[in-house]
């Protein structure tokens, strides 16, 4: 079984520029969850999906973050503008189960390390 | 409000020697915790988990983890430390809505 991927490994772009990450979760898994890890600092929620719909995004920081998941598969957090404090590590994790999710098992990807210049 | 602390940003231990990784929680509620490891290059995998029952938990790779709750601490052990344990450990507590992480721990193992 494939694991959750995550496109690209890394990114380099300038300050104003517009930044595509992709993640390709778990083939059936319903929660798809997107964190961010600033260096040093911890591992961050951002937002969470059930299926296509926006379950929480409550830690999106602010409106340049817009994160979609047509079809409720691949999900796209772009970027725009990117600001010199969005570099960092994006990953996106994914689970399958539904109600509770308490005790989810959230799969991870390797990440997406972003550097604003 | 939720939080996860992991004391110790970097431990250097040699290989064979003992491992203790501290993690402490403050959620009002039952947690749910969990231990995951990140090697270069890869995605974070996840160790060991506990939500009810007995209060030491195994996981792969050798790893154990006792819950206590009068301290509030998760913390991971392993008696004989490998070369390829080298990485990085995070602990989170799962509320149900969002996982917590801690800032890791990063692991060099020493020959």
């Amino acid at each position: 079984e494939a694991g959750v991927t995550q496109f690209p490994s890394h990114s380099v772009i300038e300050k104003g520029q517009t930044v595509t990450l992709r993640c390709d979760p778990i083939s059936g898994h319903d929660n798809l969850y997107w964190y961010r890890r600033v260096m040093g600092k911890e591992i961050k929620f951002l937002l969470h999906f059930v299926k296509e719909s926006k379950q929480d995004e409550s830690g999106m920081p602010n409106n340049r973050f817009l994160a979609e998941r047509t079809g409720g598969t691949y999900s796209t957090l772009k970027v725009q503008p990117a600001e010199l404090e969005d570099s960092g590590v994006y990953f996106c994790a994914s689970s399958h189960l539904r109600g509770s999710t308490s005790t989810d098992t959230q799969y991870f990807g390797p990440g997406t390390r972003l550097t604003v210049l | 409000a939720q939080s996860v602390t992991q004391p110790d940003i970097h431990i250097t231990v040699s290989e064979g020697a003992s491992l203790e990784l501290r993690c402490n929680y403050s959620y009002g509620a039952t947690p749910y915790l969990f231990w995951y490891v990140q090697s270069p290059g890869q995605g974070l995998q996840l160790l060991l988990k506990y939500f009810s029952g007995d209060t030491l938990v195994q996981g792969i790779k050798g790893f154990e983890a006792e819950f206590k709750r009068s301290q509030s601490s998760f913390n991971l052990r392993k008696p004989s430390v490998h070369w390829s344990d080298a990485a990085e450990y995070f602990c989170a507590v799962n509320t149900g809505n969002q996982f917590y992480f801690g800032t890791g721990t990063s692991l060099t193992v020493i020959p």
